[in-house]
């Protein structure tokens, strides 16, 4: 079965530089959410989109921007990285709000030096 | 307000013995539960969860929890642990009023001994 697709795996930026991760939902889900996993915590939630319009939004800096286009799939934006934006940024899909196909990604680890 | 605690932050057991991974929700209404696990250096892999309909579910590699209402819990378990479970365990819910998105506590470290 196809699964959320994230690219890429692992991202290698610099301090002050500018990265985007893309998010590729299952089929038919046209809801996609995007966590950050620090070292050792918890992933938080970032942002979410249902039918290509912004349903929630969490702790996301000001910094980070995100949108989900006309194919269902999201990109997040971050510009001006930080060294405390290193972090595991995952992706999920689901089908509305509904809870029951709600699907991680494998996740981008982004590594800002 | 944290929706979902997790207790104890590191859980060691021997091999073969019984793992119970506790959790506690705070919501007036029933929300949607689910435990992930994580592996070093890996992404969330749903391990089970909870919707509606039976309070005993079970999930992948031997897991199973049970939803309590009465104690707001939402337990994990294992008959008989082994090596290959040790990892990063994350309780996690969608509250009803949340607009689906999943809220995580903050994780139990499971390590298993010879």
């Amino acid at each position: 079965a196809a699964g959320v697709i994230q690219s890429p795996r692992h991202l290698i930026k610099e301090k002050r530089e500018t990265a985007t991760l893309k998010c590729y939902p299952i089929p038919r889900h046209d809801t996609v959410y995007w966590y950050q996993q620090g070292p050792g915590q918890d992933p938080q939630f970032l942002i979410s989109f249902y039918e290509k319009m912004q349903s929630d939004k969490g702790s996301i800096p000001d910094r980070f921007s995100a949108q989900q286009f006309s194919d269902y799939h999201s990109e997040l934006n971050m510009s001006s990285l930080e060294l405390g934006d290193s972090a595991l940024y995952f992706c999920a899909s689901s089908l509305g709000t509904q809870p029951y196909g709600y699907t991680f990604g494998s996740g981008t680890r982004l590594t800002v030096v | 307000a944290q929706s979902v605690t997790q207790l104890g932050s590191h859980v060691s057991v021997s091999e073969g013995a019984l793992v119970l991974l506790r959790c506690n929700y705070s919501s007036s209404v029933p929300p949607y539960l689910f435990w992930y696990v994580q592996y070093p250096n890996q992404g969330l892999q749903l391990l089970l969860k909870y919707t509606t309909g039976a309070t005993l579910v079970k999930g992948i590699n031997g897991f199973e929890a049970e939803f309590k209402k009465s104690e707001t819990s939402f337990h994990l378990t294992k008959p008989s642990a082994h090596m290959s479970d040790a990892a990063e365990y994350f309780c996690a819910v969608i509250l009803y009023s949340s607009a689906s998105k999943i809220i995580f506590g903050s994780g139990t470290r499971l390590s298993i001994r010879p």
